[in-house]
């Protein structure tokens, strides 16, 4: 059963740091990760969808890796701001044909003016 | 461009009542979902449908019916309301099973029940 584990459940930085979000997930047989980010009382959005062929996508100041071998995937925020804060999320698609998503339980991220 | 409608936004049930989520998208997306999000967590599938007609259950099915009859739309039962399922409540929809292309999710429905 894939299990997708997200550390640290809270981060708290001051603005200009740059950060890395941990994802990790147990069965290696994805169709792709997406990172998502969640604002309080809101839905999703999806910030980076990465394909289990790629290694790494990038979105502005944001860039997401995978590496299926070991399992682990990780969203970088360069110079972050105070807009940044927020729930991210991070969630694999299995490789059979539902399209599901099994999440993380997310990192919550405080970024401090 | 609406995306993934989900009404009502809040609702408040009282034990054993019943209740309808609503749920509608306007992207010709074939498979739809229904998602669960408690306090601190991630979110938990339900049920999905793959298409007009087609359903199957998720992770956390026990409570819960769905119906798929066009492809817009796709609502939640809830047919006997329990304390455990006051949760927020998450639609999503996304193109088949060879696209690449991120779900799109509504804005959630937040359900109490007292």
């Amino acid at each position: 059963k894939q299990e997708v584990t997200q550390i640290p459940a809270a981060l708290s930085v001051p603005e200009g740091e740059n950060l890395v979000l941990n994802c990790s997930f147990t069965d290696s047989a994805i169709y792709n990760l997406q990172w998502f980010r969640q604002d309080p009382g809101k839905g999703l959005t999806s910030l980076l969808l990465i394909q289990s062929s790629q290694r790494e996508q990038t979105s502005g100041r944001l860039n997401a890796s995978l590496d299926k071998s070991s399992g682990r995937s990780t969203l970088y925020i360069a110079a972050s701001q105070p807009g940044d804060s927020a729930t991210y999320l991070c969630a694999v698609r299995h490789t059979s044909n539902t399209g599901k998503l099994i999440f993380g339980q997310g990192t919550t991220l405080q970024v401090k003016p | 461009n609406a995306g993934v409608t989900q009404t009502p936004k809040f609702r408040i049930l009282k034990i054993g009542q019943s209740m309808t989520l609503q749920c509608t998208q306007d992207m010709n997306h074939n498979y739809m979902y229904w998602y669960r999000q408690d306090p601190g967590m991630g979110l938990k599938l339900i049920y999905y449908s793959v298409g007009a007609g087609i359903t199957d259950k998720g992770e956390v099915p026990n409570g819960y019916n769905v119906s798929r009859s066009t492809t817009e739309d796709f609502p939640l039962r809830l047919e006997l309301a329990a304390p455990s399922q006051t949760s927020v409540y998450f639609c999503a929809s996304s193109f088949g099973v060879y696209s690449n292309q991120p779900q799109h999710f509504g804005d959630g429905t937040r359900l109490s029940i007292l």
